[in-house]
């Protein structure tokens, strides 16, 4: 059974950096099928994918174009986990925040519990 | 970017009663889509997948229709437990998008 289970802080000042990660118990970041996610939810946005992390014989990164000059989503194989990291946020990336397993490019069929991350000073 | 549009935003149901959400991709999306349910303060639960495979686990309710632009999730008859919002999502192109959900509420 796959679980991925996130920590990092709920509140984030202006201009600073949101950082979080997800570990990954019952599969490898390293996965060959699997792709791993970032995805957000907001009354404003709804749910908007943010990017992905993925090892298709080396590592692939895809973002959004909406936090592409923002946005870094790194592996980390040691710990079996990955992170996300958002520069210069603003109060409009308050959100929560999910990391999700994609399981051969159809599904996002792993969702870790939530961030509920606030930007404000 | 392919924008997912649902209908209705919201509907409102009894206990047993049949219930269909539309999803609409701008796009051509094949059978590139999966359906979500979401309870409050809980993450989103993959349902259906490649527009009508059933996800393991899930009760034979469930059930997803569709191809190319126009899909349906359908509860065949809806129990307690299915009070809850529903998101549709295209996995054809990057960036995956998703619909703005429909809730299911108590009629």
């Amino acid at each position: 059974q796959v679980q991925l289970q996130q920590s990092g802080p709920g509140l984030v000042k202006p201009s600073q950096t949101l950082s979080l990660t997800c570990v990954i118990s019952g599969d490898s970041v390293s996965s060959n099928s699997a792709a791993w996610n970032w995805i957000r939810q907001s009354p404003s946005r709804g749910l908007e994918w943010l990017g992905r992390t993925l090892y298709r014989s080396k590592w692939y990164n895809d973002y959004a174009v909406s936090v592409r000059r923002r946005i870094t989503i790194n592996p980390d194989t040691s710990k079996n986990l990955f992170s996300l990291q958002l520069n210069s946020v603003t109060p409009e990336d308050t959100a929560v925040y999910y990391c999700a397993r994609d399981d051969y490019g159809d599904k996002f069929d792993y969702w870790g519990q939530g961030t509920l991350v606030t930007v404000s000073s | 970017d392919i924008q997912m549009t649902q209908s209705p935003s919201s509907v409102s149901a009894s206990v047993g009663d049949r219930v269909t959400i539309t999803c609409r991709a701008s796009q051509g999306i094949s059978r590139w889509l999966a359906w979500y349910q979401q309870k409050p303060g809980k993450a989103p639960k993959l349902l259906i997948y490649g527009a009508s495979s059933l996800q393991s686990g899930v009760p034979s309710r469930f059930s997803g229709s569709g191809s190319g632009t126009d899909f349906t999730l359908t509860i065949s008859s809806l129990q307690p437990e299915d009070f809850a919002t529903y998101y549709c999502q295209q996995a054809n192109s990057f960036p995956r998008t998703f619909g703005q959900g429909t809730k299911v509420e108590i009629k």
